[in-house]
């Protein structure tokens, strides 16, 4: 079945520790890729996002992503974590002209100080 | 920045009620959608809508549900008979033409009792 995969459902890291959270999707053809973040209370917000070109893509607060086609891998990364980053993380995607957007699990960071 | 706004952020109805979700789409965006999100569960696709009708929806979208966009500024999604499973954070977001760049809501936590 098509889907959106991440493989960690909880991530603990103390701060400045660095973090890869992997998202793998099964869908064929041109995908729009995403990357949600969601602070506890708060609504989701967009991260960064992947449609074409550089397969390495920069977010905001210092979070990248980098796509790789060949794994249908869209994993995200971050050289240091801070506190503030404990949230929980969406991978998202949208397959080639559906506009649909499709929801991976989640992965809850959570960041010890 | 512009924001998608929904009302209200908490609602507590009995099984079998009626409720409605409202919100406020950005002004100029065209495409609307409903997510929810189970506790504990990943955010799923409810609804799409795109000129004044719905262009696709998925297997929990039953005859219980419906959407409309009663005066061109807001997006409601009413679930005419509320069950116990429908207690969620539903999700309102919007987007532009031809653009896949979503913009959500804080969300609506609906429990049913």
């Amino acid at each position: 079945a098509q889907s959106v995969s991440q493989h960690n459902h909880h991530v603990i890291l103390s701060e400045a520790a660095s973090l890869e959270l992997g998202c793998n999707y099964s869908y064929g053809g041109t995908v729009n890729l995403f990357w949600y973040v969601q602070y506890p209370g708060q609504h989701l917000q967009l991260l960064l996002k992947y449609f074409s070109g550089d397969p390495l893509v920069k977010g905001i607060k210092g979070f990248e992503a980098e796509f790789i086609k060949s794994k249908f891998s869209f994993n995200l990364r971050k050289p240091s974590v801070q506190w503030s980053d404990t949230a929980e993380y969406f991978c998202a995607v949208i397959p080639s002209n559906t506009g649909k957007l499709i929801f991976g699990q989640g992965t809850t960071l959570q960041v010890k100080p | 920045e512009p924001e998608v706004t929904q009302t209200p952020s908490h609602q507590v109805t009995q099984m079998g009620q009626e409720v409605i979700l409202r919100c406020v789409p950005i002004s100029n965006h065209l495409y609307f959608y409903w997510y929810r999100q189970i506790l504990g569960q990943k955010v799923e696709f409810l609804v799409s809508f795109y000129n004044n009708e719905i262009s696709e929806k998925s297997e929990i979208f039953d005859d219980q549900f419906s959407v409309e966009r009663p005066d061109g500024s807001n997006f409601t999604l009413k679930i005419r008979s509320t069950k116990l499973e429908d207690s969620a954070m539903y999700f309102c977001a919007s987007r532009q033409t031809g653009y896949y760049g979503y913009t959500f809501g804080s969300g609506t936590r609906l429990t049913v009792v």
